[in-house]
């Protein structure tokens, strides 16, 4: 199993670009979200999705926008880019069996606006 | 809703030492609680977690403790070596039901575990 696979790795924008970064696991695990990590601030959650069809707002969703049409794909659409969208994305999966299953993390997406 | 804090935001240990890292939480309704590992460059990995029915957890050299009365808990890092240098992160989350609840992060702390 590869787990949780992120594209791309690197991306630079200019400031009003729009782009998709992609998150796909393999684990059939209903439970995706984003975070965007930046320095000494950890890791915030952006959009969170507990299944196919079904999304919600984390703590910093604004200039984000995602969807769940299948298990597997949970991409992160950015609108129009500014540059306090420069950070580090992190996409992450958990199955719902049980309660509190860990979250795996995808390798990040380092993404600079400019 | 959830807020996390986490001290210290740096910690320098020499070799074999002991390395403590302290969080504490707001909402008296979270009840899972895991530690996450981050070296340069890579993914947060998880390296241990303890859900609110358990007061301490332990895996080899790494344990936490949790004080659900006092909104805290801790990851103790024993005979530290350099390979534990990390940022180090905490976080917060309450299931409600049966859903997966979403992890709050404290800031981080970064260990230097010196030679």
């Amino acid at each position: 199993n590869a787990g949780v696979t992120q594209t791309p790795k690197f991306q630079v924008l200019k400031t009003g670009q729009s782009m998709t970064l992609q998150c796909a696991q393999d684990m059939n695990h209903e439970y995706m979200s984003w975070y965007r990590q930046d320095p000494g601030m950890g890791l915030r959650l952006i959009h969170y999705s507990v299944g196919a069809g079904i999304t919600d707002q984390g703590e910093v969703p604004n200039g984000y926008n995602v969807s769940r049409s299948t298990t597997e794909d949970f991409p992160l659409r950015l609108l129009s880019a500014a540059p306090s969208q420069t950070s580090v994305y992190f996409c992450a999966s958990s199955s719902r069996d049980g309660y509190n299953q860990p979250q795996h993390f995808g390798d990040g997406t380092r993404l600079s606006i400019l | 809703g959830e807020n996390v804090e986490q001290h210290p935001s740096t910690l320098s240990v020499q070799e074999g030492d002991s390395a403590v890292i302290k969080c504490t939480y707001s909402d008296s309704a979270s009840n899972y609680f895991p530690w996450y590992k981050q070296e340069l460059g890579k993914r947060p990995q998880l390296i241990i977690d303890i859900r609110s029915n358990v007061g301490e957890k332990k895996d080899q050299r790494i344990a936490v403790t949790l004080n659900k009365t006092a909104k805290h808990f801790s990851l103790h890092i024993t005979e530290t070596q350099p390979e534990d240098s990390a940022v180090y992160f905490c976080a917060a989350s309450r299931n409600y039901g049966g859903s997966q609840g979403n992890l709050i992060f404290g800031k981080g702390t970064k260990l230097s575990v010196k030679p």
